[in-house]
């Protein structure tokens, strides 16, 4: 009964790269969500997607942030050209197919990163 | 004024005592609300859902609804120092899937 999964749980690098976040959903949920924490902060929401489509990416920085949820494999999040203030712990939630109110969203163990 | 809002703590309280969480919202559509559970260098952990006015128990988590004044508070009965995390409100606003996530209340139980 393997729960959301992300990985590399812990991540580093230095300015400039490029940071690769994964994320693969429970099974049976078509739904994923991405969240930041930025330390000692709350949890903000950054994109919202479905299979191959994005759904609601209000939350995401305009420049250097994207996602995907490709038809096969896992959701990814990719950070081009990272900065310092990019570090924070990333989470990604899933949830089944939304029937009405917003379905419950369960969170993976979350990706830190830490850049250099 | 902030979406959700939170009493950053912290709330301590001994053991064997109720603990009382509060938040209060500022989107009077919203529909959905969630306390989860994070203990630190942790991922939040889902404790309770509530959709409609009123209260839901589960277990010795108790989850209270008031929509027209705004506010989802949560209680929790026979505090045991393992409940000692940071508990975070979160809001689903209409019109969307997201949440919105008040700053956390830290809870602090001591024997």
């Amino acid at each position: 009964n393997a729960g959301v999964m992300q990985n590399p749980r812990h991540l580093v690098r230095r300015r400039g790269q490029e940071a690769r976040l994964r994320c693969s959903p429970m099974k049976g949920h078509s739904h994923v969500y991405w969240y930041r924490q930025l330390p000692e902060e709350g949890l903000k929401f950054m994109v919202y997607l479905q299979k191959e489509n994005i759904i609601d990416e209000s939350g995401m920085p305009k420049e250097r942030f994207s996602a995907e949820f490709p038809k096969e494999g896992p959701s990814i999040l990719r950070i081009q050209q990272v900065v310092r203030g990019d570090s924070a712990a990333y989470f990604c939630a899933s949830s089944p197919q939304h029937g009405g109110y917003t379905d419950t969203q369960y969170f993976g163990p979350g990706t830190r990163l830490t850049v250099l | 004024q902030k979406e959700v809002e939170q009493n950053s703590g912290p709330l301590s309280v001994p053991e064997g005592a109720i603990a009382s969480l509060n938040c209060t919202y500022s989107d009077r559509g919203s529909q959905s609300f969630f306390w989860y559970r994070q203990y630190s260098g942790k991922s939040p952990e889902l404790i309770m859902s509530i959709y409609s006015n009123g209260d839901k128990e589960d277990g010795r988590f108790t989850a209270q609804l008031n929509k027209a004044s705004q506010y989802v508070s949560l209680l929790i009965r026979d505090s045991q120092p393992s409940d000692s995390a940071t508990y975070l409100c979160a809001v689903n606003p209409r019109n969307t899937d997201k949440l919105i996530f008040g700053t956390g209340t830290r809870l602090q139980v001591f024997p």
